[in-house]
């Protein structure tokens, strides 16, 4: 399994674009990046998922350059409410509904 | 649909004493897993099921047990539970491309 490094915290304000880039240099011709988002006192909830180049959907985009050795989603002007922990998970396409190993995440915060 | 229901959604044991975290899914996911989450922590990965019947086991799966008889259902049981075992637990269903993570469970040992 690819590890991933994120930084630890992030700091933003509101109507900000907000870019957390996570690294992967060890990942597989089979890996997908897949970005969860985590509220306190929840679940994880599916963000956005890519191989590479660009994905966007109502929530984000996944920017993945061509050597796919880091990631970086782009929260388009944050709001308050996207105050909350992002995690970057790399692996097989094929497991990407089970077995999925979390780092630490980043930390977003986003101040008025 | 309820998606991924987890109970109880808080719970105290004693040191010693055992218990069956229950965890259902309602979308007909064939994937279904188990994860922990200590204060400040990314989540572990426990046990996890690709189908009813096959169990595996994850990062983290001492003193947890599973067994996947159905679907539906993929209680996880602490055979003897221990303060190290103070945790959110989470459980999630998933298709290939992602995973759906119930409420989860607070687990204090005292």
């Amino acid at each position: 399994l690819a590890k991933t490094t994120q930084p630890i915290s992030m700091d933003s304000y509101e109507g900000q674009e907000v870019n957390i880039t996570c690294s992967h240099n060890n990942i597989a011709t089979n890996d997908y990046i897949t970005w969860y988002q985590q509220f306190p006192s929840q679940g994880p909830r599916f963000i956005i998922q890519g191989y590479k180049t660009k994905v966007t959907n109502e929530v984000a985009s996944l920017f993945i350059p061509a050597d796919r050795k880091s990631s970086t989603l782009s929260l388009p002007r944050v709001s308050l409410s996207d105050t909350a922990v992002y995690y970057c998970l790399v692996g097989d396409i094929r497991q990407a509904g089970t077995a999925l190993i979390f780092g630490k995440g980043t930390t977003l915060s986003v101040s008025s | 649909n309820a998606g991924v229901t987890q109970t109880p959604k808080f719970q105290v044991l004693k040191t010693g004493q055992s218990m069956t975290l229950q965890c259902a899914q309602d979308m007909n996911h064939e994937y279904m897993s188990w994860y922990r989450q200590d204060p400040g922590m990314g989540l572990r990965l426990i046990h996890y099921s690709v189908g009813a019947g096959i169990t595996d086991q994850g990062e983290v799966p001492n003193g947890y047990n599973v067994s996947r008889s159905t679907t539906e259902d993929f209680p996880l049981r602490l055979l003897s539970a221990a303060p190290s075992q103070t945790s959110v637990y989470f459980c999630a269903s998933g298709r290939d491309t992602e995973a759906f993570f119930g409420q989860g469970t607070r687990l204090t040992v005292v």
